[in-house]
């Protein structure tokens, strides 16, 4: 079983449309969730980051972490052309001796809003 | 303040050559992560290094190598170049230390093999 798993879509959505992306996780291990946005030709760009299990939201996205199913989410409002990108789940934890671990990224979802 | 940066952007080798790509992390970062994107396999994480050590390793082969010198500036090396070693090479630098802070990625090396 992969440690993370996203589906890869692609996902197709008309401008201002709410998007769901999803991530499952196997290892309860891991503490730190994030979801990163990588235009074409572009490295990843880190949107969110959360460490508890609950919602956080930055303007239009929210980033959700339940804990107890090993699921994490990034919901988009008022989808814009803009957004349209691939968008990656990555996971993360803390190393025995305190440093950060690498990130796990799960294989991204491709999403296109038009206009 | 500048971005990490990563040279060359683009590389094409052919079998069984080796490259090295450079990453130039932003200023005041003292950990280099690399990691490989290819669209079968995705994000892969390479190795870490932090103050000129390694301090984390992916499950990758021993072809693929790294180092970091003392201004944090760090290069990878792959030897003995195979087809599937055909990916986007891409460069993150954090702070380090033992809070989490986040990686900032570079635009890649993209690598082509032939």
């Amino acid at each position: 079983q992969k440690e993370v798993e996203q589906d890869p879509g692609p996902l197709s959505v008309p401008e201002g449309a709410i998007v769901s992306l999803n991530c499952t996780y196997s290892n309860s291990a891991f503490q730190y969730f994030m979801w990163y946005r990588q235009y074409s030709r572009k490295g990843p760009e880190l949107l969110m980051y959360t460490y508890s299990s609950g919602n956080k939201e930055d303007g239009r996205f929210t980033a959700q972490v339940d804990k107890s199913s090993k699921y994490i989410s990034l919901f988009i409002r008022d989808s814009q052309p803009s957004d349209s990108a691939t968008y990656l789940c990555a996971i993360s934890r803390m190393n025995y001796g305190g440093s950060q671990g690498n990130l796990i990224f799960g294989k991204g979802t491709k999403l296109s809003v038009k206009p | 303040k500048a971005g990490v940066t990563q040279t060359p952007r683009y590389l094409i080798k052919t079998r069984g050559q080796q490259v090295t790509l450079s990453c130039s992390p932003i200023s005041g970062h003292r950990s280099v992560s690399w990691y490989q994107q290819t669209p079968g396999q995705g994000l892969q994480f390479l190795f870490e290094y932090f103050s000129e050590t390694q301090r984390n390793k992916g499950n990758f082969p021993g072809r693929f190598s790294g180092r970091q010198f003392s201004n944090s500036r760090s290069e990878m090396n792959v030897s003995t170049l195979e087809l599937g070693d055909s990916a986007l090479y891409l460069c993150a630098s954090r702070p380090g230390g033992q809070t989490y802070n986040e990686q900032f990625f570079g635009p890649g090396t993209r690598l082509t093999v032939l």
